[in-house]
Protein backbone atom coordinates (compact mmCIF):
# COMPACT_ATOMS: atom_id res chain seq x y z
CA UNK A 1 0.00 0.00 0.00
CA UNK A 2 1.53 2.99 -1.23
CA UNK A 3 2.19 5.97 2.08
CA UNK A 4 1.10 9.35 2.22
CA UNK A 5 2.60 11.52 -0.71
CA UNK A 6 3.39 15.16 -0.50
CA UNK A 7 4.46 17.35 -3.40
CA UNK A 8 6.69 19.28 -3.84
CA UNK A 9 8.94 18.59 -1.21
CA UNK A 10 10.86 21.61 -1.37
CA UNK A 11 10.12 24.81 -2.08
CA UNK A 12 11.67 28.12 -1.71
CA UNK A 13 9.60 31.03 -1.99
CA UNK A 14 9.63 35.15 -1.22
CA UNK A 15 7.65 37.21 0.81
CA UNK A 16 4.48 38.42 0.22
CA UNK A 17 3.95 35.73 -2.72
CA UNK A 18 1.32 32.49 -2.26
CA UNK A 19 2.15 28.99 -2.10
CA UNK A 20 0.06 25.64 -2.65
CA UNK A 21 1.20 22.36 -1.04
CA UNK A 22 -0.33 18.76 -1.76
CA UNK A 23 -1.18 15.86 0.00
CA UNK A 24 -2.08 12.21 -1.23
CA UNK A 25 -3.75 10.03 1.36
CA UNK A 26 -3.20 6.60 1.71
CA UNK A 27 -5.77 4.66 -0.78
CA UNK A 28 -8.91 4.54 1.79
CA UNK A 29 -8.14 7.43 4.06
CA UNK A 30 -10.80 10.09 3.76
CA UNK A 31 -9.27 12.33 6.26
CA UNK A 32 -6.67 14.99 5.81
CA UNK A 33 -4.82 17.01 8.96
CA UNK A 34 -2.40 19.72 8.24
CA UNK A 35 0.30 20.58 10.62
CA UNK A 36 3.00 23.36 10.93
CA UNK A 37 6.47 22.15 12.23
CA UNK A 38 9.39 24.39 13.67
CA UNK A 39 12.35 24.32 15.62
CA UNK A 40 10.70 27.22 17.63
CA UNK A 41 7.15 26.24 17.98
CA UNK A 42 7.00 22.32 17.36
CA UNK A 43 4.04 20.46 16.16
CA UNK A 44 0.99 22.71 15.57
CA UNK A 45 -1.94 21.72 14.09
CA UNK A 46 -3.55 24.13 11.05
CA UNK A 47 -6.89 22.09 9.91
CA UNK A 48 -8.14 18.97 9.60
CA UNK A 49 -10.68 17.98 6.68
CA UNK A 50 -12.80 14.86 5.99
CA UNK A 51 -15.45 14.02 3.31
CA UNK A 52 -14.23 17.97 1.88
CA UNK A 53 -15.45 19.23 4.74
CA UNK A 54 -13.42 21.67 7.47
CA UNK A 55 -14.21 19.33 10.68
CA UNK A 56 -11.34 21.07 12.71
CA UNK A 57 -9.12 24.43 12.38
CA UNK A 58 -6.24 25.40 14.77
CA UNK A 59 -5.52 28.72 15.66
CA UNK A 60 -3.51 29.86 12.65
CA UNK A 61 -4.72 33.48 10.69
CA UNK A 62 -6.78 33.35 7.61
CA UNK A 63 -3.72 33.48 5.35
CA UNK A 64 -3.63 30.01 5.94
CA UNK A 65 -6.38 27.75 3.90
CA UNK A 66 -7.22 24.44 2.85
CA UNK A 67 -9.65 22.21 0.62
CA UNK A 68 -10.12 18.57 -0.05
CA UNK A 69 -10.96 17.13 -2.94
CA UNK A 70 -13.79 14.21 -4.38
CA UNK A 71 -10.94 11.85 -3.89
CA UNK A 72 -9.52 13.22 -0.89
CA UNK A 73 -6.40 15.17 -1.97
CA UNK A 74 -6.06 17.91 0.08
CA UNK A 75 -4.18 21.09 -1.17
CA UNK A 76 -3.24 23.99 1.44
CA UNK A 77 -2.72 27.59 0.53
CA UNK A 78 -0.54 30.25 2.33
CA UNK A 79 -1.28 33.79 0.98
CA UNK A 80 0.89 36.94 1.38
CA UNK A 81 4.29 34.69 2.68
CA UNK A 82 6.34 35.48 5.97
CA UNK A 83 9.92 35.04 6.79
CA UNK A 84 8.08 33.56 10.05
CA UNK A 85 5.89 30.79 7.41
CA UNK A 86 9.31 29.14 7.10
CA UNK A 87 9.10 25.61 8.61
CA UNK A 88 7.65 21.73 7.03
CA UNK A 89 4.39 21.10 6.58
CA UNK A 90 3.12 17.89 7.71
CA UNK A 91 0.41 16.06 6.60
CA UNK A 92 -1.52 13.29 8.19
CA UNK A 93 -4.17 10.84 7.14
CA UNK A 94 -6.54 8.39 9.20
CA UNK A 95 -9.56 6.30 7.71
CA UNK A 96 -12.24 8.32 8.81
CA UNK A 97 -13.30 6.83 12.58
CA UNK A 98 -9.67 5.76 13.44
CA UNK A 99 -7.77 7.42 15.69
CA UNK A 100 -4.17 6.08 13.72
CA UNK A 101 -2.84 9.07 12.07
CA UNK A 102 -0.31 8.21 9.02
CA UNK A 103 2.39 10.98 8.06
CA UNK A 104 3.81 12.54 4.64
CA UNK A 105 7.33 13.29 4.43
CA UNK A 106 6.45 16.94 4.82
CA UNK A 107 7.26 20.04 2.28
CA UNK A 108 9.86 22.15 3.68
CA UNK A 109 9.14 25.78 2.64
CA UNK A 110 11.81 28.56 2.77
CA UNK A 111 10.21 32.01 2.45
CA UNK A 112 12.87 34.55 1.73
CA UNK B 1 -7.21 24.09 24.88
CA UNK B 2 -4.91 21.36 25.55
CA UNK B 3 -1.35 21.89 26.20
CA UNK B 4 0.95 18.78 26.70
CA UNK B 5 4.76 18.71 28.18
CA UNK B 6 7.24 16.72 27.62
CA UNK B 7 10.58 15.60 29.27
CA UNK B 8 13.15 15.37 28.84
CA UNK B 9 14.07 17.13 26.12
CA UNK B 10 17.15 15.60 24.99
CA UNK B 11 18.29 11.71 25.89
CA UNK B 12 21.18 10.38 25.98
CA UNK B 13 21.63 6.59 26.45
CA UNK B 14 24.07 3.51 26.23
CA UNK B 15 23.05 0.94 23.87
CA UNK B 16 21.63 -1.89 25.45
CA UNK B 17 19.76 0.49 28.26
CA UNK B 18 16.40 1.72 28.27
CA UNK B 19 15.02 5.20 28.00
CA UNK B 20 11.99 6.96 29.58
CA UNK B 21 10.02 9.81 28.06
CA UNK B 22 7.21 11.64 30.02
CA UNK B 23 4.53 13.84 28.84
CA UNK B 24 1.62 15.39 30.88
CA UNK B 25 -1.50 16.83 29.11
CA UNK B 26 -3.86 19.63 30.54
CA UNK B 27 -7.05 18.52 29.17
CA UNK B 28 -9.03 15.56 31.25
CA UNK B 29 -11.47 14.95 28.26
CA UNK B 30 -8.40 13.64 26.08
CA UNK B 31 -8.65 9.89 25.51
CA UNK B 32 -6.14 8.99 22.80
CA UNK B 33 -2.31 9.28 23.63
CA UNK B 34 0.12 7.93 20.72
CA UNK B 35 3.37 8.48 20.64
CA UNK B 36 5.78 9.13 17.55
CA UNK B 37 9.00 8.48 16.21
CA UNK B 38 10.81 10.92 14.06
CA UNK B 39 13.87 10.24 11.87
CA UNK B 40 16.08 13.01 9.73
CA UNK B 41 14.16 14.00 6.58
CA UNK B 42 11.27 11.89 7.30
CA UNK B 43 7.54 12.67 8.48
CA UNK B 44 6.47 11.32 12.24
CA UNK B 45 5.64 7.63 12.22
CA UNK B 46 3.33 6.21 14.85
CA UNK B 47 4.99 3.35 16.84
CA UNK B 48 2.34 2.99 19.68
CA UNK B 49 -0.59 4.53 21.14
CA UNK B 50 -2.81 4.54 24.29
CA UNK B 51 -6.30 5.22 25.06
CA UNK B 52 -7.98 5.90 28.67
CA UNK B 53 -9.39 3.00 29.39
CA UNK B 54 -6.12 1.19 29.20
CA UNK B 55 -3.00 1.32 31.60
CA UNK B 56 -0.52 -0.10 30.04
CA UNK B 57 0.37 -1.38 26.44
CA UNK B 58 3.77 -3.35 25.42
CA UNK B 59 5.21 -3.68 22.11
CA UNK B 60 8.30 -5.81 21.90
CA UNK B 61 10.67 -3.13 22.78
CA UNK B 62 8.01 -0.56 23.45
CA UNK B 63 5.68 0.14 26.06
CA UNK B 64 3.21 3.01 27.05
CA UNK B 65 2.18 3.44 30.18
CA UNK B 66 -0.93 6.08 31.20
CA UNK B 67 -1.99 7.40 34.24
CA UNK B 68 -5.44 9.46 33.98
CA UNK B 69 -5.60 10.70 37.42
CA UNK B 70 -2.44 13.01 37.81
CA UNK B 71 -2.76 12.93 34.00
CA UNK B 72 0.67 11.84 32.41
CA UNK B 73 1.61 8.98 30.21
CA UNK B 74 5.21 7.22 29.45
CA UNK B 75 7.26 6.07 26.74
CA UNK B 76 9.61 3.18 27.76
CA UNK B 77 11.94 1.56 25.31
CA UNK B 78 14.14 -1.15 26.91
CA UNK B 79 17.44 -2.90 25.27
CA UNK B 80 18.08 0.43 23.11
CA UNK B 81 19.96 0.21 19.55
CA UNK B 82 21.64 2.72 17.41
CA UNK B 83 18.44 2.73 15.18
CA UNK B 84 16.35 4.02 17.76
CA UNK B 85 17.95 7.04 17.81
CA UNK B 86 15.35 9.66 16.68
CA UNK B 87 13.12 12.45 17.97
CA UNK B 88 9.97 11.24 19.96
CA UNK B 89 7.05 13.39 20.08
CA UNK B 90 4.01 12.06 22.41
CA UNK B 91 0.02 13.76 21.79
CA UNK B 92 -3.28 13.78 22.86
CA UNK B 93 -6.69 14.51 21.27
CA UNK B 94 -10.08 14.00 22.43
CA UNK B 95 -11.64 11.08 20.51
CA UNK B 96 -12.08 9.70 17.14
CA UNK B 97 -13.42 12.64 15.86
CA UNK B 98 -10.66 15.06 17.17
CA UNK B 99 -7.99 12.38 16.69
CA UNK B 100 -6.85 14.30 13.36
CA UNK B 101 -6.50 18.01 15.69
CA UNK B 102 -3.67 16.04 17.67
CA UNK B 103 -1.96 18.19 20.28
CA UNK B 104 1.90 17.39 20.83
CA UNK B 105 4.87 17.80 23.03
CA UNK B 106 7.70 19.64 22.42
CA UNK B 107 9.91 15.98 21.21
CA UNK B 108 12.64 14.06 22.73
CA UNK B 109 15.53 13.87 20.76
CA UNK B 110 16.82 10.38 22.16
CA UNK B 111 20.54 9.38 21.38
CA UNK B 112 21.67 5.96 21.77
CA UNK B 113 25.67 5.34 21.70
CA UNK B 114 27.08 2.42 20.54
Amino acid sequence: KAGVTQTPRYLIKTRGQQVTLSCSPISGHRSVSWYQQTPGQGLQFLFEYFSETQRNKGNFPGRFSGRQFSNSRSEMNVSTLELGDSALYLCATRQGASYEQYFGPGTRLTVT
Amino acid sequence: GENVEQHPSTLSVQEGDSAVIKCTYSDSASNYFPWYKQELGKGPQLIIDIRSNVGEKKDQRIAVTLNKTAKHFSLHITETQPEDSAVYFCAASRDNTNAGKSTFGDGTTLTVKP
